[in-house]
């Protein structure tokens, strides 16, 4: 069956220190891969998707980037983290075909102080 | 640009009772309909998925509907119990790749 990893659960960063966050999944292959965030109070906001290796799609402009290295691992990135970072990052992937559902990981909370 | 709207925003009933929880979209297109659950400080939990071509989707006591042409999607929790408690959020994608969230109705039943 297939499973989606995702750590850590937890971070606190001070301000201006880089992230990474990793996301892999199990038991499937050439997965679409989503990061989402989750601002407090607010609804999932999609930030990049993955259709393949290297291929990354941007939605919003912002401080952190991902990377697809290889094709179960999806991973979130910033050089300066910034206060406005702080949030909910959820991973995804889903099969290629429209007719796949969503599966979600369980989360990393950032924190940054 | 699709929007997905859930109606309570929150919901507080007792215990046995049976819940009604809708999502309605503007963007009749839609490729499926998903429910997920989340939990306070979790991930996203799928409880249902119901494909454009389908009325609706059950398992166990949970029955979700969709309504292409009327841009709606109701989730029906029978039986309420505490444990059913938690955000629940409908999405679907209404292009290739990017699905689309409601902002959740927040369930508390009540012991």
């Amino acid at each position: 069956s297939q499973t989606i990893h995702q750590w850590p659960a937890t971070l606190v960063q001070p301000v201006g220190s880089p992230l990474s966050l990793e996301c892999t999944v199990e038991g499937t292959s050439n997965p679409n891969l989503y990061w989402y965030r989750q601002a407090a109070g607010r609804g999932l906001q999609l930030l990049f998707y993955s259709v393949g290796i290297g291929q990354i799609s941007s939605e919003v402009p912002q401080n952190l980037s991902a990377s697809r290295p290889q094709d179960r691992q999806f991973i979130l990135s910033s050089k300066k983290l910034l206060l406005s970072d702080s949030g909910f990052y959820l991973c995804a992937w889903r099969g290629g075909g429209m007719l796949y559902g969503y599966t979600f990981g369980s989360g990393t909370r950032l924190t940054v102080v | 640009k699709q929007e997905v709207t859930q109606i309570p925003a929150a919901l507080s009933v007792p215990e046995g009772e049976n819940l009604v929880l809708n999502c309605s979209f503007t963007d009749s297109a839609i490729y499926n309909l998903q429910w997920f659950r989340q939990d306070p400080g979790k991930g996203l939990t799928s409880l249902l998925l119901i494909q454009s071509s389908q009325r609706e989707q059950t398992s166990g006591r949970l029955n979700a509907s969709l309504d292409k042409s009327s841009g709606r999607s109701t989730l029906y929790i029978a039986a309420s119990q505490p444990g059913d408690s938690a955000t629940y959020l409908c999405a679907g994608p209404f292009n290739d790749y990017k699905l689309s969230f409601g902002a959740g109705t927040t369930v508390t039943v009540r012991a």
